[in-house]
């Protein structure tokens, strides 16, 4: 059983539309991490979020973190094909030096 | 800009050999870490490592070993390769300092 659960699986919408990927969890975290990995490359982390209710915006992305600090979610505005791509959620929630993973949600922006 | 370097991107051996994976970072981070990623299981901890000859045990450390012998050099052996241990590995460090851990680009391993 995760730890994160992250949905949807899959998302695969048209280039210009709206998506949003979720990030839960029953515990409490320190801090939030999303990812975003490529076929056959690492994770390249996106963003960190360590306050709860916060909210953080890169662009067309928009993150935020629940005020209890159990989940997250990821909206992309108007997403484009370079945003294709795996987004993986990660969370430290015993302050300790190991993260947990969520399964991933594969977004596939179509032209 | 931090750099974590793994030895190979891909790597094909065969049932029994010994294989050992390499990962070097450049930010003198304390933390270093090895995961392996398969398709609907997410990233699994296989072991991790907070300071020079510390190691932990992950989520899913039996059939692998790690050496730390210098803060940034983390090398994971998997002592005799079985064909369930063909994965994605991946190598990552972090500082506390900071909550942000940075990942190498993998190794694709292949057992026969």
């Amino acid at each position: 059983t995760q730890l994160l659960e992250q949905s949807p699986q899959f998302l695969s919408i048209q280039e210009g539309e709206n998506l949003t990927v979720y990030c839960n969890s029953s515990s409490v975290f320190s801090s939030l991490q999303w990812y975003r990995q490529e076929p056959g490359e690492g994770p390249v982390l996106l963003v960190t979020v360590v306050t709860g209710g916060e909210v953080k915006k890169l662009k067309r992305l928009t993150f935020q973190f629940g005020d209890a600090r159990k989940d997250s979610s990821l909206h992309i505005t108007a997403a484009q094909t370079g945003d294709t791509g795996l987004y993986l959620c990660a969370g430290d929630s015993s302050n300790d030096y190991k993260l947990s993973f969520g399964a991933g949600t594969t977004v596939t922006v179509r032209a | 800009d931090v750099k974590v370097t793994q030895s190979s991107r891909y790597l094909v051996k065969r049932t029994g050999e010994k294989v050992f994976l390499e990962c070097v970072q450049d930010m003198d981070h304390e933390n270093m870490f090895w995961y392996r990623q398969d398709p609907g299981l997410g990233l699994r901890l296989i072991y991790f490592s907070y300071d020079v000859k510390m190691k932990e045990k992950g989520d899913i450390p039996e059939g692998y070993s790690v050496s730390r012998e210098k803060k940034e050099r983390f090398s994971l052996i998997l002592e005799s390769a079985s064909t369930n241990q063909t994965s994605m590995y991946l190598c990552a460090s972090w500082t506390l300092a900071s909550y942000e851990q940075y990942f190498g680009p993998g190794t694709r391993l292949t057992v026969t």
